[in-house]
């Protein structure tokens, strides 16, 4: 069975604080892995898609990252606009699994300005 | 990205009742889930709805408590039966497009049942 743990649980930065929140997962076969955002009494806003090891894509502040046993999202001088939870999702290749994406239980940001 | 948008968007219902969930997309997808997202924790896919045949459900989630309908490629809809408090949650529909793996998710459905 798939498993994905993210930590911390919750992160408090300052503006401008850079820091990194790990995804750490097993899976059978990766297809992808992938990022999302999510702001409070909103559905998951979709970041990224990482497929292979080694891989990495960048938007805006956030850069994530991929190994062969983890995913880290790397978020650079951060402004209060980044607070939000951040959640991480696999994706096996299993066929009878489909697109089932497994989550793991999401990064709390929070950026005081 | 597809829009996707859900009705309604929250609701506060009595123990005992049900509530139907839509899921409208503005273009074709190839496939449509439904996700659960209790308060405070992550999300928890219920059933992949399929377009023409009864929806494939995960583990703990069974039919007669979430009947689910795909009547084509743009629409889906979720019911929540019988409804009691543990049934308070988020509940979020996500597509994924042509020829993609990645899973686009819409505002959610609040639900509050007292």
């Amino acid at each position: 069975e798939d498993q994905v743990t993210q930590s911390p649980e919750a992160l408090r930065l300052q503006e401008g604080e850079s820091s990194s929140l790990n995804c750490s997962y097993t899976v059978s076969g990766l297809r992808g892995l992938f990022w999302y955002r999510q702001d409070p009494g909103k559905g998951p806003e979709f970041l990224f898609t990482l497929y292979s090891a080694g891989e990495e894509k960048e938007k805006e502040r956030l850069k994530a990252t991929l190994t062969k046993k983890e995913s880290f999202l790397h978020i650079t001088a951060p402004k209060p606009e980044d607070s939000a939870t951040y959640l991480c999702a696999v994706q096996g290749f299993i066929k009878a699994a489909g697109n089932k994406l497994t989550f793991g239980g999401g990064t709390r940001v929070l950026v005081k300005p | 990205s597809a829009v996707i948008s859900q009705k309604p968007s929250r609701d506060i219902c009595q123990r005992g009742t049900s509530l139907t969930i839509q899921c409208q997309v503005d273009s074709q997808v190839t496939m449509m889930f439904w996700y659960r997202q209790q308060p405070g924790q992550s999300l928890t896919l219920i059933a992949t709805a399929n377009q023409g045949s009864e929806a494939t459900y995960e583990s703990g989630f069974v039919i007669d408590k979430f009947p689910i309908s795909r009547p084509n490629l743009t629409f889906s809809t979720l019911t929540v039966s019988n409804m009691s408090p543990e049934d308070s949650s988020i509940y979020l529909c996500s597509v994924v497009g042509q020829g993609s793996y990645e899973q686009y998710f819409g505002p959610g459905t609040r639900l509050t049942v007292t």
